[in-house]
């Protein structure tokens, strides 16, 4: 069964460090998210693609958060500094936006902890 | 702009028992509906979706949801909780127009108890 792929699970960095993400959504998917869920709350949405454009970046902390999706495949997300409220999953999803198949598949998300 | 409310932070229920997981939505058109399921340290997993037609629809592992236009409300249920339900549940809505992205709730934690 096909799936989202990210990496590291796992992420410490300390503070004012750079630390990236990276995702590799299910072939054929066009559309990319990358979502941020702190702790005991729901995913919020930090940017979305089509192909290798973004849709919606309009959450994005722009001033330190950056992504991007090259060849409209796989994406880098990017936090330069990072700030200890930066600490959360990171959560990437795809979804190939049919009018029946709009429902998004996640991948296993990224735990960064910010020291 | 779309949101949705989980009125519930947890639900607790005996092993066996029915169990309901409540969700209501706004948003300013026609939505897709749809319910996920975390669990600790996982990403979210797709349990069921409403796009159109019968207002019930039946998802993974027993659970149905069923779409109440009048109400708004897209409540999650399961006949019969299993122990291995216990998990946090997130109900998550989309626009029809345009390409919209999810937009989930808060959550629920559900704990089923042998």
């Amino acid at each position: 069964e096909a799936e989202v792929a990210q990496s590291p699970r796992y992420k410490i960095t300390e503070k004012s460090q750079a630390v990236a993400f990276w995702c590799d959504p299910i072939s054929g998917h066009a559309t990319l998210y990358w979502y941020r869920q702190i702790l005991g709350q729901g995913p919020e949405l930090l940017v979305q693609f089509q192909d290798e454009s973004v849709v919606d970046d309009s959450q994005l902390p722009k001033d330190r958060f950056s992504a991007e999706r090259l060849k409209g495949v796989d994406s880098t997300l990017k936090i330069q500094p990072a700030e200890l409220g930066d600490s959360a999953m990171y959560l990437c999803a795809s979804s190939n936006d049919s009018p029946l198949n709009t429902e998004a598949f996640f991948g296993q998300g990224t735990r960064l902890t910010v020291v | 702009a779309q949101s949705v409310a989980q009125p519930e932070d947890q639900v607790n229920v005996a092993e066996g028992n029915p169990l309901t997981v409540k969700c209501t939505y706004s948003v300013s058109g026609n939505p897709y509906l749809f319910w996920y399921v975390q669990y600790p340290n996982r990403g979210l997993q797709f349990l069921l979706k409403y796009i159109t037609g019968d207002n019930l629809v039946k998802g993974s592992y027993g659970f149905e949801a069923e779409f109440n236009k009048s109400q708004t409300s897209f409540h999650l249920k399961k006949p019969s909780a299993l122990v291995s339900d216990s998990a946090l549940y997130f109900c998550a809505v989309r626009d029809r127009s345009g390409n919209t992205p999810l937009v989930f709730g808060k959550g629920t934690r559900l704990s089923v108890i042998a």
